[in-house]
């Protein structure tokens, strides 16, 4: 199946610094990134879809020089948060398609991470 | 406000069939989408239905679609322990809040 993993799995910031998630899918080429924030009892709210090699694309009224999304290869997309502060502590979620269908997914499906806990004090 | 809509909590008894319902917005999907979701890992594809489809099954799960009304729901028939978790209706995009499924023996 499409695997795709997140790193760190939890994270603990001071408010200030920036902290770097990484998104990677691990047997499929992924053509199109997304990032979701997900809120306790909330829906996932998209941020950002990412392509790779392009510019993200974000959501209205998400800040895209606080929340920094790199895509720079088929199996890699990041996402900084920068200059944390504790609104920011959420449940970060990064999800994959192949848009391709060459390796898999062949109705829009998304592969999603097990997802980022950060935390900023 | 929210595209897609579901109820927060469900709890049956193991053996029973589980009813969940979402409502959504967007018309225009080609897809809508049922995730599962278990502690500590992520969402994964259940199932899903062509938006031209009225229902499909699958083993256990009956996914019914009524455009008209843009409503969604995911029947679980004969229900087990493992059933637990939280399922996301979807449309393209859009995720509702996810309906907690409990167990109860």
């Amino acid at each position: 199946g499409a695997v795709v993993s997140q790193h760190p799995s939890r994270v603990i910031c001071k408010s200030g610094t920036s902290v770097k998630i990484e998104c990677r899918s691990l047997d499929f080429q992924a053509t199109t990134m997304f990032w979701y924030r997900q809120f306790p009892k909330k829906s996932l709210m998209l941020m950002a879809t990412s392509n790779e090699g392009s510019k993200a694309t974000y959501e209205q009224g998400v800040e895209k020089d606080k929340f920094l999304i790199n895509h720079a290869s088929l199996t890699l997309s990041t996402l900084t948060v920068t200059s944390a502060h504790p609104e920011d502590s959420s449940f970060y979620i990064c999800s994959a398609r192949d848009l391709s269908g060459k390796t898999v997914g062949s109705y829009n499906e998304q592969f999603f991470g097990p997802g980022t806990r950060l935390t900023v004090l | 406000g929210e595209d897609v809509e579901q109820s927060l909590f469900l709890s049956v008894r193991e053996g029973d069939s589980s009813v969940i319902n979402c409502t959504y917005t967007d018309s225009s999907s080609t897809y809508l989408y049922w995730y599962k979701q278990e502690p500590g890992a992520g969402l994964q594809l259940l199932t899903y239905i062509f938006s031209n489809m009225d229902m499909k099954q699958d083993q256990r799960l009956t996914v019914l679609l009524n455009k008209k009304d843009k409503h969604l729901s995911l029947r679980i028939a004969d229900t087990q322990t493992g059933d637990s978790a939280i399922y996301f209706c979807a449309e393209n995009l859009s995720f509702g809040a996810g309906t907690t499924v409990t167990v109860r023996a």
